[in-house]
């Protein structure tokens, strides 16, 4: 069975500090697709990033960074530098051959100025 | 190109009465999907669709039922609402090719008094 765990229920951090947002997941497939939203305060659902299970290179977007590791069940993000507008709720998600998208309970981030 | 819409925006309900909550995509896409996002829980997948006239459950289906007559449209409803049932609800689509990407609604936010 699929299942995603972000056990960060919540991080504070101040402005310009490195944060690392946890995912592990779980499924029998050997392929998979994972995936990272951004849920802001307005509500919304923003994608960031997928990646598929065959691909474990690491990703670097601007200030956001994705590791992924198979040996470890992880997809980690991490966001260099934060910002006050990187305050958020973010999202990790899984998805395997049976088409459903699985989320993960999601992190608080709140970054203080 | 609308991408996914949702209809209404906001809703109040009373125990028992009954709603759809309106989605509709354009982008001729198989896969549509429901969910609800509570507090501390993520997104839970409630039912799914991979075609017209083809439906399943997802992890949370009770009390809610859902019909795919054509490929742009998945309403969802609720036949006696309960409190428990106060909740934001998004809805999804994708191809149903591996690691399609889901395009989100902008999420309805119903309230059961």
């Amino acid at each position: 069975a699929q299942k995603v765990t972000q056990a960060q229920t919540e991080i504070s951090v101040v402005e310009k500090e490195d944060v690392t947002l946890d995912c592990v997941y779980e499924t029998r497939d050997t392929t998979y697709y994972l995936f990272w939203y951004k849920q802001p305060p307005s509500g919304e659902l923003v994608f960031l990033i997928r990646r598929n299970s065959f691909d474990e290179q690491n990703e670097i977007s601007g200030r956001y960074s994705w590791n992924f590791q198979k040996s470890t069940s992880s997809f980690n993000f991490t966001i260099t530098a934060s910002q006050v507008v990187d305050s958020a709720v973010y999202f990790c998600a899984l998805k395997d051959s049976s088409y459903k998208l699985i989320f993960g309970s999601g992190t608080r981030l709140l970054v203080r100025p | 190109n609308a991408g996914v819409t949702q209809t209404p925006k906001f809703q109040v309900l009373k125990t028992g009465q009954s709603m759809t909550l309106q989605c509709a995509q354009d982008m001729n896409h198989e896969y549509m999907s429901w969910y609800r996002q509570d507090p501390g829980m993520g997104l839970r997948l409630i039912h799914y669709s991979v075609g017209a006239g083809i439906t399943d459950q997802g992890e949370v289906p009770n009390g809610y039922n859902v019909s795919r007559s054509t490929t742009e449209d998945f309403p969802l409803r609720l036949l006696s609402a309960a409190p428990s049932q106060t909740s934001v609800y998004f809805c999804a689509s994708s191809w149903t090719s591996g690691g399609a990407l889901p395009y989100f609604g902008p999420g309805t936010r119903l309230t059961v008094l």
